[in-house]
């Protein structure tokens, strides 16, 4: 069964390093997306991301962060320079949504992002 | 508006029991429900999602039941087991496409 994949599983990072995390979404799916998921808490959305382009991005998705995907296979979230803050579960999620139908979002096993 | 609040935040049920989880939202443009499981390091999974055109959507022992003129869905899980013991979370979207909107989650332990 076809799956999100995110690299690395665990990141420790210094306050003020920059940090990309990775993703492969599911292979023909169009739409991709960054959540993260601060320990204990609920699962917040940061960006879309749709035909090359940011579709929508929260107010937590500030300068400090970009996504790109710089092939045909990987999706990327880099944060600039980490704070505190930071530190959470990066989930990576992909869709295939048709004209009607198919919402499905399908989520990676994460990357623990510990910024100290 | 674009809250989705769960409730309750944990839930003990013995074995053989029901587990029932409850998500109200204020979005009327809100047109898809999803019912996520996380178990501890891992990510959420879907594990049952419904539209708005049904008010009920059972797969195995999972049920949603929606009501639309209360803005209002829950998660019913019967003959709770051991290795439901998870987090629960419901969202909600409301398009194709566009983000997921999460509740806080419930904490679920199924007593053997």
């Amino acid at each position: 069964e076809p799956e999100v994949t995110q690299t690395p599983s665990h990141q420790v990072t210094q306050m003020g390093q920059e940090v990309i995390l990775r993703c492969v979404p599911i292979s023909n799916h169009l739409y991709f997306y960054w959540y993260r998921q601060i320990l204990g808490q609920k699962v917040e959305f940061l960006v879309s991301f749709y035909n090359n382009e940011i579709s929508e991005k929260s107010e937590i998705f500030d300068d400090q962060f970009s996504v790109e995907r710089p092939d045909g296979s990987n999706f990327t979230l880099k944060i600039r320079s980490t704070k505190l803050e930071d530190s959470a579960m990066y989930f990576c999620a992909s869709s295939e949504p048709l004209i009607y139908g198919d919402y499905e979002q399908y989520f990676g096993p994460g990357t623990r992002l510990t910024v100290t | 508006q674009q809250q989705v609040k769960q409730s309750p935040q944990s839930l003990i049920v013995q074995k053989g029991g029901i587990s029932i989880i409850n998500c109200a939202y204020e979005n009327t443009a809100f047109d898809y429900f999803p019912w996520y499981q996380q178990f501890p390091g891992k990510g959420p999974a879907l594990l049952i999602a419904i539209r708005p055109d049904v008010s009920e959507k059972k797969e195995g022992r999972f049920t949603i039941s929606f009501n639309k003129s209360a803005k209002q869905f829950s998660l019913h899980i019967m003959d709770s087991q051991p290795g439901d013991s998870a987090t629960y979370f419901c969202a909600a979207s409301t398009a194709a496409g566009n983000k997921l909107t999460f509740g806080g989650g419930t904490r679920v332990l199924v007593k053997p």
